[in-house]
């Protein structure tokens, strides 16, 4: 079975400041992997995924996250933060459970972004 | 492209009432999804699909059911409203399970 812990429920950073979200998985084999956003009273939307090839993938919005094996981290990382960056964060994987894909989701980081 | 839309958007229900949240995709996906949310817990898997007529539970399928008549189509259906089941609930669907889940806006659904 695989497991999602994201560090941290809210994380607070000043605009103009680095975003870093903390995502761990444990998984016997490289998994997908997904980073989601969600706005108040909204549904999720996707900022960036890892299948396979580089490690190092951009996302919409100017975040990226790496996908590290050694340490089983996809760490969301962002140089400067912005306003509209404030909202709930979601780490995903997908992986193959019974007969098929599932994807299990992280409990969330709130991201709070003070002017 | 309408993507995945969910009905209603909001509802109460009384203790020992039933309902069905509907889904539909126009996105040709095989794979959908159910999941509530609870505050501070992330999102649970209650049931998912990987084709029309193929249904599975997923981790918190208790008081729930489903159906897949066709691949737009995913409703959920509460039997027998409880307390525990006031949650928000979002429907997705996805390609081959593998690449990324498209969310709808989610119901929210309050019991009492």
């Amino acid at each position: 079975a695989q497991s999602v812990t994201q560090l941290g429920s809210h994380v607070s950073v000043s605009e103009g400041a680095l975003v870093l979200l903390r995502c761990n998985y444990s998984s016997s084999v490289p998994p997908y992997l997904f980073w989601y956003v969600q706005y108040p009273n909204q549904g999720l939307q996707l900022l960036l995924k890892y299948t396979t090839g580089a490690t190092l993938v951009k996302g919409i919005n100017g975040f990226e996250a790496e996908f590290k094996k050694s340490e089983t981290s996809f760490h969301l990382t962002k140089p400067s933060a912005h306003m509209s960056d404030a909202a709930e964060y979601f780490c995903a994987v997908s992986e193959i459970a019974g007969s098929a894909r599932q994807l299990t989701f992280g409990s969330g980081t709130q991201l709070t972004v003070l002017p | 492209n309408a993507g995945v839309t969910q009905t209603p958007k909001f509802r109460i229900l009384k203790i020992g009432q039933s309902m069905t949240l509907q889904c539909t995709q126009d996105m040709n996906h095989n794979y959908m999804y159910w999941y509530r949310q609870d505050p501070g817990m992330g999102l649970k898997l209650i049931y998912y699909s990987v084709g029309a007529g193929i249904t599975d539970k997923g981790e918190v399928p208790n008081g729930y059911n489903v159906s897949r008549s066709t691949t737009e189509d995913f409703p959920l259906r509460l039997e027998l409203a409880a307390p525990s089941q006031t949650s928000v609930y979002f429907c997705a669907s996805s390609w081959e399970g593998i690449t990324e889940a498209f969310f709808g806006q989610g119901t929210r659904l309050t019991v009492v």
